[in-house]
């Protein structure tokens, strides 16, 4: 069964570093997503991406934040800045084509801590 | 935003019991996803529906997509241990793919032996 894979799976970092997460989405797939998850709290969207651009970003995707598929397998999300409320579990997502367009399927995530 | 009001918060239950949950919202959604999440791993895709009034199953699951498009419930029949997590709602707008998933907050399932 494929699957999405994340890494690293824990990264610590302190307050003001830059950090990136890698994603290696499923590899028909061609759109991708980070989330976050903040300790106890639901699942929120990041970013979006398709055919080498953003295509929908939310509010908290804001310029400390980029996305980039430096190549045919590779997806990743680069904190520049990273801040105490940064801390929480990042996830990346991927969906395919046809009907399986909507369905999105997650990574086992990243957990970042920020010191 | 979107928001997502999901129900209950969390069930405590016996081995065997009927689960039902549900999620509601005061926008229409395209398409409703329900996910399970275990601690410390990635939600897991359970069931995705596609059309207002569609009901699907998937062992034994069930969830339906609600006439309005603006909410869904789901149900496990005969409960097992490895039922216990957190269960999530997700609604996904008009712009397919390329939309972001609406998460609501998560039913937390227990199963008392």
């Amino acid at each position: 069964e494929p699957e999405v894979t994340q890494t690293p799976s824990h990264q610590v970092t302190q307050m003001g570093q830059e950090v990136i997460l890698r994603c290696v989405p499923i590899s028909n797939h061609l759109y991708f997503y980070w989330y976050r998850q903040i300790l106890g709290q639901k699942v929120e969207f990041l970013v979006s991406f398709y055919n080498n651009e953003i295509s929908e970003k939310s509010e908290i995707f804001d310029d400390q934040f980029s996305v980039e598929r430096p190549d045919g397998s590779n997806f990743t999300l680069k904190i520049r800045s990273t801040k105490l409320e940064d801390s929480a579990m990042y996830f990346c997502a991927s969906s395919g084509m046809d009907r399986s367009y909507y369905e999105q399927y997650f990574g086992p995530g990243t957990r970042l801590t920020v010191t | 935003g979107q928001q997502l009001n999901q129900s209950p918060q969390s069930m405590f239950i016996q081995e065997g019991e009927d689960v039902s949950m549900n999620c509601t919202s005061s926008s229409i959604f395209n398409t409703w996803l329900w996910y399970k999440q275990d601690p410390g791993e990635g939600p897991v895709l359970l069931i995705a529906l596609y059309k207002a009034g569609e009901l699907t199953s998937n062992g034994r699951l069930t969830a339906q997509f609600g006439i309005t498009r603006k909410d869904s419930f789901l149900n496990i029949s005969a409960s097992i241990p490895s039922d216990v997590g957190i269960y999530f709602c997700a609604g996904q707008g008009s712009g397919g793919g390329a939309d972001g998933l609406t998460f609501g907050k998560g039913t937390h399932l227990i199963i008392q032996p």
